[in-house]
């Protein structure tokens, strides 16, 4: 059964460094998203991402987030100086036409 | 404003019980409806969804789901828990209209006591 992919599962970076979150999402998805889950806290939306451009992002999604698919497969998302409150789970997300298929997630944590 | 309530943060329950987990949602239009898991350290795995059609869709795992418009709910049941439902479920609910995104609910453990 094809799933969604996310690398790395875990990652540890410096506040203010750049990182990178890596999403290979089912072939067939037409949307794609990225949700983030604080210790504790709910999932959020974070942005979506269609027809190569970004359809909608939250108010979360400020100037240091970016997202690109640069090569049709791989849906990555970009924090371009990480904060301490950056730490989460986030989460890829594909959808075909009406569900989304999550990734495992990449914890990503920021000291 | 689209919101999802899942009223109780914790529930715990004895293996062989029956389960129900509550949820509520605001929403412009009858949403699409959806249930997730996800055990510790895991991603989200979507259980059941509804879309239209008949109230009560069945799902992986044994668990089914409820729609009632009258009471904007959609409450997921399991006649039977088992130990390896241990785990937090999130309702969410999404539309085409409000852009495929999903709103979530604040998730709510399940805890299984033997």
């Amino acid at each position: 059964e094809p799933e969604v992919t996310q690398t790395p599962s875990h990652q540890v970076t410096q506040m203010g460094q750049e990182v990178i979150l890596r999403c290979v999402p089912i072939s067939n998805h037409l949307y794609f998203y990225w949700y983030r889950q604080i210790l504790g806290q709910k999932v959020e939306f974070l942005v979506s991402f269609y027809n190569n451009e970004i359809s909608e992002k939250s108010e979360i999604f400020d100037d240091q987030f970016s997202v690109e698919r640069p090569d049709g497969s791989n849906f990555t998302l970009k924090i371009r100086s990480t904060k301490l409150e950056d730490s989460a789970m986030y989460f890829c997300a594909g959808q075909g036409r009406i569900e989304a298929f999550f990734g495992q997630g990449t914890r990503l944590t920021v000291v | 404003a689209q919101s999802v309530t899942q009223p109780d943060i914790h529930i715990t329950v004895s293996e062989g019980a029956s389960l129900e987990l509550r949820c509520n949602y605001s929403y412009g239009a009858t949403p699409y409806l959806f249930w997730y898991v996800q055990s510790p350290g895991q991603g989200l795995q979507l259980l059941l969804k509804y879309f239209s059609g008949d109230t009560l869709v069945q799902g992986i795992k044994g668990f089914e789901a409820e729609f009632k418009r009258s009471q904007s709910s959609f409450n997921l049941r399991k006649p039977s828990v088992h130990w390896s439902d241990a785990a937090e479920y999130f309702c969410a609910v999404g539309h085409m209209e409000y852009g495929n995104k999903l709103v979530f609910g604040a998730g709510t453990i399940l805890r299984v006591k033997s």
